[in-house]
């Protein structure tokens, strides 16, 4: 069974504080997303990485930055926390050839930022 | 560039009752369609798609979708609902040699009983 995984379902944080959000998946895919999800807003992406150590930004890359050191890992990092990223992030990895793989999700992150 | 637009950001429909949410889309090259649904607390999964050829794509639990290129939509219908379908659709777009997906701002879909 393909899976996608956070590292943490619920978090609290402090404005000013340095954030960290962990995605693995298990299924050897190239490309890996990080999407935030507001209500009426629909998932908007932060970044994308195509390959280890590649990454693109995608619409709304601003507070943010990511890492990819190994293929099954990706990480969205939130250099210091405000309270405009109070959101749901949502993780995302797909195989297949661009633009018609099936994107598999984690169950997200909910950020709470205080 | 591409974009997504779904018309309505909330839908109740009563149990067994049929029901269309709407999807329209806008795009300069070939596009690759696609129904998302979220249920309460969870990530997304993957309802259906339309990559090419059959223009009417099912999903297993009878839901269907048809591209329809003239009026660029991609409606999601099913005949008859269940309260189990409670939950957010959101449609999507992607492109030919695009690693980018264009999500609407999705459907709340209440199953009444």
């Amino acid at each position: 069974d393909v899976k996608v995984t956070q590292s943490s379902r619920y978090l609290v944080k402090r404005t000013g504080e340095k954030v960290f959000l962990e995605c693995v998946q298990d299924m050897d895919h190239e490309n890996m997303f990080w999407y935030r999800q507001d209500p009426g807003l629909g998932l908007r992406l932060i970044y994308f990485s195509y390959d280890v150590k590649m990454k693109e930004k995608g619409d709304i890359p601003e507070g943010y930055s990511v890492s990819r050191e190994k293929k099954e890992r990706f990480s969205l990092i939130l250099e210091s926390a405000s309270t405009n990223q109070t959101s749901m992030y949502l993780c995302a990895s797909r195989g297949g050839g661009a633009g018609t793989g099936e994107l598999f999700f984690g169950e997200g992150s909910r950020l709470t930022v205080l | 560039a591409q974009s997504v637009t779904q018309l309505d950001s909330q839908v109740p429909v009563f149990e067994e009752a049929p029901v269309e949410l709407r999807c329209n889309y806008s795009s300069s090259v070939s596009v690759y369609l696609f129904w998302y649904v979220q249920y309460p607390n969870q990530g997304l999964q993957l309802l259906l798609k339309y990559l090419s050829g059959s223009t009417l794509v099912e999903s297993i639990n009878g839901f269907e979708a048809e591209f329809n290129k003239s009026q660029t939509s991609f409606h999601l219908r099913k005949p008859s609902v269940h309260i189990s379908d409670t939950a957010e659709y959101f449609c999507a777009v992607s492109g030919l040699g695009t690693y980018k997906y264009i999500f609407g701002t999705g459907t709340r879909l209440k199953v009444l009983a």
